[in-house]
């Protein structure tokens, strides 16, 4: 079963920019949430996903957006960046646990990260 | 609002030895999930023990277990027999109860480094 595909692995981009960040979560999977990790702050929630509809939201500006399709997939972006951007997203998925009406497990499933760096 | 704090940056700890990793978190809330999770370096994380409040015993998985101490609000992970693969970043984390089916959000600790000498 392949695991969490976070696209790009690495990126660089400058200021003003936007970057647009790829997830495709396990197999099955319908949760997705974003991180940002940074050596700073450590590791912050962005937002989840949860079939299409985002369903919480971390204390970040309103240039980072993100979004899911109907296939789980998801996507972030990061419009105008900012020399703070600059860090490790992480992506995770999560699936309920099956026969509890969709009570999640708790677990998540991250992938490898998408390294950006602003300059 | 919730908080998790890990006091202890790096820890080493010998080939064989055991070790423990500190976190207490705060909250007014009664349904809880408690995580630790692993980073190695360069390397995705992977949870390495669940805990859920409303459970008294302690979770054990393989040489990793844990010491809830839920009126302490204290997490604390213990490793046991460590190997060399164990080097890795802790950290421990917090989610509210049930989303109804979403996971919700993770807060995280700021990370305990392992080294593990040979």
């Amino acid at each position: 079963k392949a695991g969490v595909t976070q696209t790009p692995r690495y990126l660089i981009k400058t200021r003003g920019q936007q970057v647009t960040l790829s997830c495709s979560p396990i197999s099955g999977h319908r949760s997705v949430s974003w991180y940002q990790q940074t050596p700073g702050q450590g590791l912050q929630f962005l937002f989840e996903y949860f079939s299409e509809t985002q369903r919480n939201k971390g204390n970040f500006p309103g240039r980072f957006s993100g979004r899911q399709f109907s296939n789980s997939r998801s996507e972030m972006n990061v419009s105008t960046l900012e020399l703070g951007d600059s860090a490790l997203y992480l992506c995770a998925s999560s699936f309920p646990r099956p026969g509890t009406s969709g009570r999640a497990t708790g677990e998540l499933f991250f992938g490898e990260g998408s390294r950006l760096t602003v300059l | 609002a919730q908080t998790v704090t890990q006091s202890q940056p790096e820890m080493s700890v010998q080939e064989a030895e055991t070790v423990t990793l500190s976190c207490t978190y705060d909250t007014s809330e009664s349904d809880y999930y408690l995580f630790w999770y692993k980073q190695p370096p360069s390397r995705q994380m992977i949870l390495v023990i669940r805990q859920e409040a409303y459970k008294q015993q302690n979770a054990t998985e393989n040489r990793f277990s844990v010491n809830f101490q839920k009126a302490a609000k204290s997490f604390s992970l213990k490793i046991s027999d460590s190997q060399l693969g164990d080097a890795a970043m802790y950290f421990c984390a917090y989610r509210s109860g049930d989303y109804g089916g979403s996971q919700g959000n993770l807060i995280f600790g700021k990370g305990t480094k392992l080294s593990v000498k040979p």
